[in-house]
């Protein structure tokens, strides 16, 4: 199956800094990436939807300025935590669409901790 | 909005043994998506098995099979000869432009 690459794996950072998330699909190309947030023992949340050369687009409730998204390739997508905060630590997932309708496959997540 | 329902929290099979885990939806499309995910506890998302709406065979993948009930809208995941390697939270999703995830069932395998 089609393989998605997220880097890093896990970061811990101080409050206030920033934090970038990479996402790449590595032997594909994906018009189309998706950025989900999970609590332990929950469900994945979408934060906001990757189209690559398009600006974002953002669930309800998602602070767009605070998570920013680029879309500047066709295999890359980053996810930018601005001045995060302890309320901003969670596990990052991002997701990229494969084929017309082959589902989505993801990459192995992020577990953001702030201090 | 299309919403996902899975009813089961957590579910506990024994080893060798069969589960069934639930998921219904709701939807107002004719043609769509639905797929089972793993998610382990390493946390990596794995694609279980697809379905298209159109298709009334059931798919199958090895020891996971689909009791696809589109007038119901219920879309049950089947595990046979259940492993330990099982063990982890399942999530039923559709999809049209883009994925909705119930809220997981956690399946533990016991040895």
């Amino acid at each position: 199956g089609a393989v998605v690459s997220q880097h890093p794996s896990r970061v811990i950072c101080k409050s206030g800094t920033s934090v970038k998330i990479e996402c790449r699909s590595l032997d594909f190309q994906a018009t189309t990436m998706f950025w989900y947030r999970q609590f332990p023992k929950q469900s994945l949340m979408l934060m906001a939807t990757s189209n690559e050369g398009s600006k974002a687009t953002y669930e309800q409730g998602v602070e767009k300025d605070k998570f920013l998204i680029n879309h500047a390739s066709l295999t890359l997508s980053t996810l930018t935590v601005t001045s995060a905060h302890p309320e901003d630590s969670s596990f990052y997932i991002c997701s990229a669409k494969y084929g017309s309708n082959e589902g989505l496959f993801f990459g192995s997540g992020t577990q953001l901790s702030v201090l | 909005a299309q919403t996902v329902t899975q009813s089961q929290p957590e579910m506990s099979v024994q080893e060798a043994e069969t589960v069934t885990l639930s998921c219904t939806y709701d939807t107002s499309e004719s043609n769509y998506y639905l797929f089972w995910y793993k998610q382990p506890p390493s946390r990596q998302m794995i694609l279980v098995i697809r379905q298209e709406a159109y298709k009334q065979q059931n798919a199958t993948e090895n020891r996971f099979s689909v009791n696809f009930q589109k007038a119901a809208k219920s879309f049950s995941l089947k595990i046979s000869d259940s492993q330990l390697g099982d063990t982890a939270m399942y999530f039923c999703a559709f999809n049209d432009y883009k994925l909705s995830f119930g809220a997981g069932t956690t399946v533990t395998v016991r040895a």
